[in-house]
């Protein structure tokens, strides 16, 4: 998974609950990633980040936040968590504009 | 909007065929289009990226070919393995500038039997 690693690998939580993914990485790629995978729709970009501080948004990112103070760690945070924000999320990142290195991703349920 | 479709029905092939994976996209003028694997429960791994002005790319096994006109590539693997099997997803990426924002299609499952 070249050196990228995601916590939670799962989590359950309830409807309204804030909640915080992690993704870390070792390899001092500048660009990092946040997509969800659910059924019927393949990976969507939430956001995204091009170095310590600067983050833009994807196609889906109502309801998310991300940060990152660090190069090695990018954050996303659902502020309030609803249902349809159950997915599984997945953190990538990369040097250039090429090939991207995914993690193993978050499985996170919203009861 | 941009859609990119591929076989949302699993593929089916005996091992040693060729399998042929297609995608598909509308609405859309990628500089790059690029190809993954993803097993079950894992994330998706890169395995060719092919450009606008390349009509074909190969790596071992793999083959992919890209036709702008047509707005279709199509994912070739020569002598199929039962280790092959897993699904295969197409992501293209308009090459904008700062980072590379894929879009990817749904994927398309291969399994490979004996």
């Amino acid at each position: 998974d070249a050196g990228i690693t995601q916590s939670p690998r799962h989590k359950v939580t309830e409807t309204g609950t804030p909640v915080t993914l992690r993704c870390h990485q070792t390899e001092n790629h500048r660009y990092m990633y946040w997509y969800r995978q659910d059924p019927g729709h393949g990976l969507r970009l939430i956001h995204y980040s091009y170095g310590v501080k600067d983050t833009d948004k994807g196609e889906v990112s109502d309801g998310y936040s991300v940060s990152r103070s660090k190069t090695e760690d990018f954050l996303l945070t659902l502020e309030s968590a609803t249902s349809s924000q159950t997915s599984v999320y997945f953190c990538a990142t990369t040097q250039g504009s090429y090939e991207q290195y995914f993690g193993p991703g978050t499985r996170l349920t919203v009861t | 909007s941009q859609k990119i479709e591929q076989n949302s029905e699993a593929l089916n092939i005996q091992e040693g065929k060729t399998a042929t994976l297609t995608c598909n996209y509308t609405n859309y003028s990628p500089a790059y289009l690029q190809w993954y694997r993803q097993d079950p429960g894992r994330g998706p791994v890169f395995l060719l990226l092919i450009r606008e002005n390349e009509k074909e790319k190969r790596k071992e096994r793999l083959k992919v070919t890209f036709d702008t006109t047509l707005k279709q590539s199509l994912f070739h693997i020569t002598a199929s393995q039962p280790a092959d099997s897993a699904t295969y997803l197409c992501a293209l990426d308009p090459n904008t500038g700062t980072a590379s924002k894929l879009t990817f299609g749904t994927g398309t499952r291969l399994q490979v039997t004996l």
